[in-house]
């Protein structure tokens, strides 16, 4: 019964180029939650999708990033012409909804260089 | 800004010693949850209170929630090596549709 998964685990990228960051949720759970931690910080709320909804992104920057969950296949974090200021570790989340607990994957650590 | 806020920012104890982590939050919440990060990796959730309650307990942990103060606590008792992590509290703001508001955490370090 796997957990979330994010992949990758680890991802570099020139300023520019574009990120893609991939999360599976656990099985069952059609609740999915993407959040940025930077060093020392807690976690800061980006985006909540249910299956091809984006129910509220109000922690999103206006520009350049973007999220989907479509009806099959993972959810993806998209960030477009990244800057040295996106280097973070991006946490997915998912839940079965309601007040149920966040189930959270390893994230996946993005360096812009 | 910040809807929950742990306190102390870091605390180190000697193993088989109680520690004790707050919260405060600003609005009113349907529920609090507490949350522990090991280094590298995902947070795990540990607790999930109610507003409607006043403590709760789970094996070595104990948690309170006075919602006239808006502030939580998290006691871990006899604590072990393996307790080394970061802590944070996550609100609900009441409306269901957000994700959780998360703290900066509090740094645990159990010395051996």
């Amino acid at each position: 019964n796997a957990g979330v998964m994010q992949n990758p685990r680890h991802l570099v990228r020139r300023r520019g180029q574009e990120a893609r960051l991939r999360c599976s949720p656990m099985k069952g759970h059609s609740h999915v939650y993407w959040y940025r931690q930077l060093p020392e910080e807690g976690l800061k709320f980006m985006v909540y999708l249910q299956k091809e909804n984006i129910i509220d992104e109000s922690g999103m920057p206006k520009e350049r990033f973007s999220a989907e969950f479509p009806k099959e296949g993972p959810s993806i974090l998209r960030i477009q012409q990244v800057v040295r200021g996106d280097s973070a570790a991006y946490f997915c989340a998912s839940s079965q909804g309601g007040n149920s607990p966040l189930h959270f994957g390893n994230g996946t650590r993005l360096t812009v260089t | 800004s910040q809807q929950g806020e742990e306190d102390p920012q870091a605390l180190s104890i000697q193993e088989g010693e109680n520690a004790t982590m707050n919260c405060s939050y600003k609005t009113s919440i349907n529920n609090l949850q507490w949350y522990r990060q090991n280094s590298g990796r995902g947070l795990v959730h540990l607790i999930l209170i109610r507003s409607n309650e006043r403590e709760k307990h789970s094996g070595r942990l104990r948690v309170t929630l006075d919602t006239s103060k808006k502030s939580s606590s998290l006691l871990i008792t006899a604590s072990r090596a393996a307790d080394t992590a970061s802590y944070f509290c996550a609100t609900d703001s009441g409306g269901g549709a957000d994700g959780l508001t998360f703290g900066k955490g509090t740094h645990l370090i159990i010395q051996p």
